[in-house]
Parts: structure tokens; sequence; C-alpha cells
């Protein structure tokens, strides 16, 4: 079965900092990847997605993700933290066929301190 | 109105009641999930409708019963909940043809037992 960890539960950085939230599968094949970000009170919304071809994702709000089949992991990346980033990032495993099951990560907490 | 909806935003219940959780996405996609979301745990999905057809039940109990009546609707109806069924109840809907398209979110429904 698919799985995901995310070993950081809580992350404080200052605004201007650099960003990497990690994030570890467990899939028996190439898996399909995806970062989601939450707001408060708020529904899942896509960050970014990596499916196949170039390890290397862009996403929206200038964050970054790189995949790396030896390490199973695909790390959270953004080279400078803006305030209204703090939020909870959630990433998943999604299964290839069918109607693509997905598995979440339990999340990361983003704390942004002036 | 456009992507995921969810109506109610918030319901406060007893256990004795019953209520229903309205979602509705249009964005045309074939396959629709609930998740339930917890405080401190894991995204849990709860059930999937693939063209309508349910296609996964995640151990759900019998006091959830999801309906499916077409591609754009979903509904879960809750009857005798319990206390510990207080959540952030979420709905998604992706493509469904297992081509790796992510899951879109509407924004919760915030749901209270007493």
């Amino acid at each position: 079965a698919q799985s995901v960890t995310q070993p950081d539960i809580h992350i404080t950085v200052s605004e201007g900092a650099s960003l990497e939230l990690r994030c570890n599968y467990s899939y028996g094949a190439t898996p399909y990847l995806f970062w989601y970000v939450q707001s408060p009170g708020q529904g899942l919304q896509l960050l970014l997605k990596y499916f196949s071809g170039d390890t290397l994702v862009q996403g929206i709000k200038g964050f970054e993700a790189e995949f790396k089949r030896s390490q199973s992991s695909f790390n959270l990346r953004k080279p400078s933290v803006h305030w209204s980033d703090a939020a909870e990032y959630f990433c998943a495993v999604g299964e290839r066929g069918g109607y693509q099951k997905v598995t979440f990560g339990t999340g990361t907490k983003l704390q942004v301190i002036p | 109105e456009t992507g995921v909806t969810q109506t109610p935003r918030h319901l406060v219940m007893g256990m004795t009641n019953k209520k229903s959780l309205k979602c509705e996405q249009h964005l045309g996609h074939n396959a629709m999930y609930w998740y339930k979301q917890s405080a401190k745990k894991p995204l849990e999905l709860m059930f999937v409708y693939n063209f309508k057809e349910q296609t996964e039940n995640n151990s759900v109990p019998s006091r959830f019963s999801p309906e499916c009546p077409n591609s754009s609707h979903l509904f879960l109806h809750l009857h005798t909940l319990q206390p510990e069924d207080s959540a952030l109840y979420l709905c998604a809907s992706s493509q469904g043809d297992g081509s790796g398209n992510e899951q879109f979110f509407g924004p919760g429904t915030r749901l209270t037992v007493l």
C-alpha cells in the first residue's frame, strides 16, 4: 500500500528566509506526487504536481519541488517565504490508473515570523 | 459558481438528528470523493464515486450514507452521529480517467456533533 511521511509537524521560518518541507513516500512504482496547501477553515489547494518527465517541477506562488526516486522524496521548496505562506502543507501520492486513489501525509504547519 | 462548492459551511447537530451535506462540482469531472479531516490526523478518505458508481468505501460506519445522483452532485447523509464524528468534511473531484489529474477540493463543511 502507498504511504506518505511528512516528518515535520510544525516549522517556523522568518519572512524572507528560504523554506524546505520534507516528504517521503512509499509506492511500488513511479507515483503521481502532489503538494497541497490549506489555509485555516479552507479546502486544499494544489500547489504543484509531478507525473513524469522533468524531476524539478514548478508550482504556483513561487513554490517548486524535486522528485528524487533514489530517496523516495518529493521535497517542497521556496527561496523566500512571505507572511501569506503561513498555512498547512500536505504532500500526497497517487496511484496510477483508475480513479487515482490519493494518500495524504499528516501535514506540516508553517508559521512565518516577521 | 466555479470549482467545487459545499453546503452548508458549518453544521451543528445533536446525536439524534438527521442532516445532509451537499457537494457540487462545476468542472466536468467524473470522480467525486468525501474526506474526513480531524485535528492531528491524516486526511481520511471515506467514499469515492467514479461515473456515479461507488468504487470505495473505506470502512465507514453506516451512520454515514453517501449518495451520488449524477457526476456533478454528491451528498453525505448523516444520522445518529457521535461526538467523535465532529470534523471538517471535504469534498473533492477529479477527472477519474486514470490520467493522473489532481483532485480539486471544496472549502469543507465544519461539523460539530453535540
